[in-house]
């Protein structure tokens, strides 16, 4: 079943304890995008990468890391969290790059719920 | 950023009812517009991509259009049912390597 992984779907940490959430695609896609989702806002880009061993930052990548050492796996880290980064955090794939004019739909992983104490 | 907007915020309608949001984002640089249906509790499915000027896309009872010229789509559900209830994301990508959301219009239909 084509489908994008994420693990942990919950988590509850406390501020300054590193954690990772992965992510992980299984149709071959070059494009995977990070996104965090607060009441009342959209979904925000943290981070995306067109292929392995590139990414760039979205509109809030302030503590976040990301990395792209193979093409299935897009592991977003949060290398001291605190509680502002307390949100519903969504992985995404999808088979085209954005930009040009073939445009995939994105698909998305069930979430993953953070909470920072 | 590119700034996309949706309208309403939410809205609620009766079972049978056909309804309408619309979603509006810059029209320069413009290379395609996205609907999605997030249902509590589940991930994002697309509905549509949409990227010519002038694009109608249909889906059973769900159908879009889309005006590049003046930058806005509309999403139109005919004879709502309560499987509808959703929120509906709409995004845009400019000239950027990325998708702009919209905050979404969130769907009741009420049986």
């Amino acid at each position: 079943e084509a489908q994008v992984t994420q693990n942990p779907r919950y988590l509850i940490t406390v501020t300054g304890k590193k954690l990772t959430v992965t992510c992980s695609q299984n149709m071959n896609h070059e494009y995977m995008s990070w996104y965090r989702q607060d009441p009342g806002l959209g979904l925000r880009q943290i981070y995306y990468s067109m292929n392995v061993e590139v990414t760039d930052k979205g509109d809030v990548p302030e503590g976040y890391k990301v990395s792209r050492k193979e093409k299935r796996n897009f592991p977003l880290i949060l290398e001291s969290p605190s509680p502002n980064q307390t949100s519903l955090y969504f992985c995404a794939s999808s088979p085209y790059p954005l930009a040009g004019p073939h445009q995939g739909e994105l698909f998305f992983g069930e979430g993953s719920r953070l909470t920072v104490l | 950023i590119l700034n996309v907007e949706q309208s309403p915020q939410s809205l609620h309608v009766q079972e049978g009812d056909s309804t309408n949001f619309t979603c509006s984002f810059p029209s320069s640089n413009f290379y395609a517009l996205h609907w999605y249906r997030w249902e509590t509790a589940k991930s994002p499915e697309a509905l549509f991509v949409m990227t010519l000027n002038g694009d109608e896309k249909k889906k059973g009872r769900i159908s879009a259009t889309l005006n590049t010229k003046e930058g806005y789509s509309y999403l139109y559900i005919k004879g709502s049912q309560p499987e509808d209830s959703a929120t509906y994301l709409c995004a845009s990508s400019g000239s950027a390597r990325q998708l702009t959301f919209g905050s979404g219009t969130q769907l009741t239909v009420l049986p």
